[in-house]
């Protein structure tokens, strides 16, 4: 049973860098057919997709925040980190990592998500 | 890339069927066979209860359907329960490996 669990720095000031690692338990992490993912959640916005990577890999960002976005993996720790700079009031939301089937786009497993709020 | 439109809302009583709408275009939805559904439950996180428009993953009740025409995807809740009062949120893939989601339905089960 993969379980994804994540943390990082919940409160940051405008222009800090928001950064998350997220830890895949139950050895999947680098099976050709996963691609591992962050999404955040905002009440006035709902979910969106932030990006994704394969493994240590090749990565796909959402084209409204790819200035901003840096998505790393680690295969010896099964990590994967997520980091968005410049960060303002805006980027404050739930942030959740999850995994993703790659050839059919739709994400199966999703950690239990991160608060991140951003105020000076 | 524009959200996808889902209602703001839907409601119905229990044993009642509704349907959720999920509005695309012809280069998401309309373009794609790689619609999801996700319920939320208040504090949770999203569980996947369709992909591939019409698949149900294991342990998803069968009371739960997807389908799709054109660039409308719709999820149908049938026999309601107290249980699906939730969020609902529909998801597309939307080319050049990105995806995108609605807005999300609040399911209130009077």
């Amino acid at each position: 049973q993969v379980q994804l669990q994540q943390w990082g720095a919940g409160l940051l000031k405008p222009s800090e860098t928001l950064s998350l690692t997220c830890a895949v338990y139950g050895g999947s992490y680098g099976f050709s057919d996963y691609y591992w993912g962050w999404f955040r959640q905002t009440p006035g916005t709902g979910l969106e997709w932030i990006g994704e990577i394969k493994g240590a890999g090749s990565t796909n960002y959402n084209p409204s925040l790819k200035s901003r976005v840096f998505i790393s993996g680690d295969t010896s720790k099964n990590q994967i980190s997520l980091r968005l700079s410049f960060v303002t009031a805006a980027d404050t939301a739930v942030y959740y990592c999850a995994r993703r089937i790659g050839y059919h786009y739709y994400m199966d497993v999703w950690g239990t998500g991160t608060t991140i709020t951003v105020s000076s | 890339q524009s959200a996808l439109t889902q209602p703001r809302s839907v409601s119905g009583s229990p044993g009642e069927s509704v349907t959720i709408s999920c509005i695309g275009t012809s280069s998401d939805i309309g373009a794609y066979n790689y619609v999801s559904w996700y319920q939320q439950h208040p504090g949770r996180a999203p569980k996947l209860m369709i992909y591939v428009v019409i698949k149900r993953p294991s342990g998803v009740p069968d009371r739960f359907s997807g389908s799709k025409s054109d660039n409308t995807a719709s999820l149908t809740i049938s026999g309601l329960q107290a249980e699906d009062e939730a969020d609902y949120y529909c998801c597309s893939y939307a080319g050049n490996y990105t995806l995108i989601f609605g807005g999300g339905t609040k399911l209130t089960v009077l």
